[in-house]
């Protein structure tokens, strides 16, 4: 089955860098997401990693380590509405639903 | 703005009764997908269809059941509610061309009294 692990919570002030940890483990891998979810609202999509290494995309990067089974996502040049829970998921062995972490709480600030 | 829309934003409802949410998929997306969220579980898959069948099954309460429609929306219903069932409950949809990604619509809030 699948399982996934991020820290809780972490806390960072603005126009810091953070760094967001997500371990995995997975019948057969089939790549790795990260969403962002402010309280109360929908997910939104941030980023799909399918291969190794780092995929830039503004201030937001993604780093995907198949062999490690590790994922991270970094933030860069924080700012206060960035504060938002950051979800690790990965597919479900069919491939029909996302399986998702619990979450990372972010919370920054000034 | 995911392009996913659900119907109503909020609802109260008592123990025993049944309620139904509604979707509204992207344009063109023909995949449908339900998901709960509480507070202590994360988000939970619960339900996916796929221009109008069902295509797979997460865990989902014999008390709730979906449907999607001929013109892609979707209803998910739940009935003989229990406090248990207060939840966030979204509905996502994707693209047949790029089917990982998955768009959320803003999610219904649903409170049992």
């Amino acid at each position: 089955g699948q399982n996934i692990d991020q820290p809780t919570e972490m806390t960072a002030t603005e126009g810091a860098i953070v760094q967001i940890n997500c371990t995995y483990q997975t019948s057969g891998f089939n790549g790795l997401f990260w969403y962002q979810q402010h309280a109360g609202e929908a997910p939104t999509f941030l980023s799909y990693n399918v291969l190794d290494g780092l995929e830039e995309k503004g201030r937001f990067s993604s780093f995907l380590s198949r062999s490690k089974g590790y994922s991270y996502l970094l933030l860069k040049e924080l700012q206060m509405k960035d504060s938002a829970s950051y979800l690790c998921a990965v597919p479900n062995q069919a491939g029909t639903a996302l399986i998702f972490g619990k979450g990372t709480t972010l919370s920054v600030s000034s | 703005d995911s392009g996913v829309t659900q119907t109503p934003k909020h609802l109260i409802t008592a123990t025993g009764q049944r309620v139904t949410l509604r979707c509204s998929p992207r344009s063109g997306d023909l995949s449908v997908y339900w998901y709960q969220q509480s507070l202590d579980q994360g988000l939970q898959f619960l339900i996916q269809y796929y221009n109008g069948e069902e295509r797979a099954k997460g865990n989902i309460l014999e008390r709730f059941s979906a449907q999607q429609f001929p013109d892609l929306h979707s209803e998910l219903n739940l009935s003989s509610l229990e406090l248990g069932d207060s939840a966030l409950y979204f509905c996502a949809s994707s693209d047949e061309n790029r089917e990982e990604t998955q768009y959320f619509g803003p999610g219904t809030r649903l409170l049992v009294l």
